[in-house]
């Protein structure tokens, strides 16, 4: 099987714009999970969707958005971009008939804001 | 809630030397356990992980853990280290019966010197 796809790898955007980052999960795993990662805060949950619907979300700002498609596959959006934003974004998709008990991650997206 | 602390940020070692990468965990329920690595430019890739059972957890790459109850740590610990070990190491927990989302520590970078 495929593992899981990011794209783009890279990003550069200036502040107050908006982003917009894929995650294409492995074939027939329905979660997928975003988190930003960065030097000063390491990991951070941003949120879950699984079959279409937001199941769990981190504690970020409403300019994080996110949404599921009915192939499972998943974008989420920035909007109003900080300097603070710059990241890499990681994408991670289970399958529920494991347990939940490993999440798969994505290469990553490094979005750099200026 | 769960939280995770991992002791060092840094870890420099040797070539062949045995490593230690520590992590203590805080919860009132049970918990799932879980050690992933992060190579550069890559996603997480789970090392190991601790459900039930044994309390010392073999996992991939010669790695394995230890899980102790009473003092709350899972450590990470490998007897001999090779140059390709380098890398950034992440302690993660999530409680058996609640969300299925798990906390990551900050991470611990490996350094294996020649």
């Amino acid at each position: 099987k495929a593992g899981v796809t990011q794209t783009p790898r890279y990003l550069i955007k200036t502040r107050g714009q908006q982003v917009t980052l894929s995650c294409s999960p492995i074939s027939g795993h329905r979660s997928v999970s975003w988190y930003q990662q960065t030097p000063g805060q390491g990991l951070q949950f941003l949120f879950e969707y699984f079959s279409e619907t937001q199941r769990n979300k981190g504690n970020f700002p409403g300019r994080f958005s996110g949404r599921q498609f009915s192939n499972s596959r998943s974008e989420m959006n920035v909007s109003t971009l900080e300097l603070g934003d710059s990241a890499l974004y990681l994408c991670a998709s289970n399958d529920p008939g494991a347990n939940y008990n490993e999440q798969f991650f994505g290469p990553g997206t490094r979005l750099t804001v200026l | 809630a769960q939280s995770v602390t991992q002791l060092d940020s840094q870890v420099p070692v040797f070539e062949e030397a045995p490593v230690e990468l520590r992590c203590n965990y805080s919860s009132s329920v049970s918990v799932y356990l879980f050690w992933y690595v992060q190579y550069p430019n890559q996603g997480l890739q789970l090392l190991l992980k601790y459900l039930s059972g044994s309390t010392l957890v073999k996992g991939i790459n010669g790695f394995e853990a230890e899980f102790n109850k009473s003092q709350t740590y899972f450590h990470l610990r490998k007897p001999s280290v090779h140059i390709s070990d380098t890398a950034e190491y992440f302690c993660a927990v999530r409680t058996s019966g609640g969300s299925y989302i798990p906390t990551f520590g900050r991470g611990t970078s490996l350094i294996v010197h020649p």
